[in-house]
């Protein structure tokens, strides 16, 4: 079983309207998560990071459910400009851990017209 | 501005020959990593650098070389004993002020070997 897994997709869209994916970890100990966009070709960017008690940056919302080992991400009223491909990252985030980032393969987003 | 630069950003070598990828940070971070990047595959970690003259091979460390001299920078050679060096190759840096920092990455470098 991978350490991070998504699901690849594609979801595709409407223009407009709202898509929610999840991304699940295995290790319990997992501190800190994020969510990078990454465009074709190009490199990830930081989305937004996953607190504890969910997080909303515009139209997009991040959560993180412990319990279930996953955190999940919401777009709202989508755009054109949405569609990227998102990818999940966890850290393990202990002292000997600076290169335990996990990274999931990614979840491909394509809003239509 | 601060941030990440790796040159060049395509790179075309023939089969047998050493290629050294560049990876330059203002960004004053402690961590620096490399990963790669196959289509439809998530980033690899192949080395990784906490502090300057010290470095630690990641998952995929075969057939590649780094040298951390200088806090900003942290070069990666793609060797001739890479058994598939054709890929999308990506620098990253990290703040050590907190373990739970995100990563911010460089641009990429594109490498083709034939």
């Amino acid at each position: 079983r991978k350490e991070v897994e998504q699901d690849p997709g594609p979801f595709n869209v409407p223009e407009g309207a709202t898509v929610a994916f999840n991304c699940t970890y295995s290790n319990s100990a997992s501190q800190s998560f994020f969510w990078y966009r990454q465009d074709c070709r190009k490199e990830p960017k930081l989305l937004m990071s996953v607190y504890s008690s969910g997080n909303e940056d515009g139209r997009f919302t991040a959560q993180l459910n412990r319990a279930s080992q996953y955190i999940s991400l919401l777009i709202r009223d989508s755009k054109l400009s949405d569609s990227a491909t998102y990818l999940c990252v966890v850290n393990l985030g202990t002292t000997d851990s600076w290169g335990k980032l996990q990274f999931g393969a990614g979840t491909q987003v394509v809003v239509t017209p | 501005d601060g941030g990440i630069t790796q040159s060049p950003k395509y790179l075309f070598r023939k089969e047998g020959q050493n290629v050294t990828l560049s990876c330059e940070q203002n960004l004053n971070h402690d961590a620096m990593y490399w990963y790669r990047q196959d289509p439809g595959q998530g980033l690899r970690l192949i080395y990784y650098s906490q502090i300057v003259n010290d470095f630690q091979k990641g998952d995929i460390a075969e057939g590649y070389s780094v040298s951390r001299e200088k806090k900003e920078s942290f070069p990666l050679t793609v060797t001739s004993a890479q058994k598939n060096p054709t890929a999308f190759y990506l620098c990253a840096s990290k703040d050590g002020s907190s373990y739970n920092s995100p990563l911010h990455f460089g641009n990429g470098t594109r490498l083709t070997v034939t």
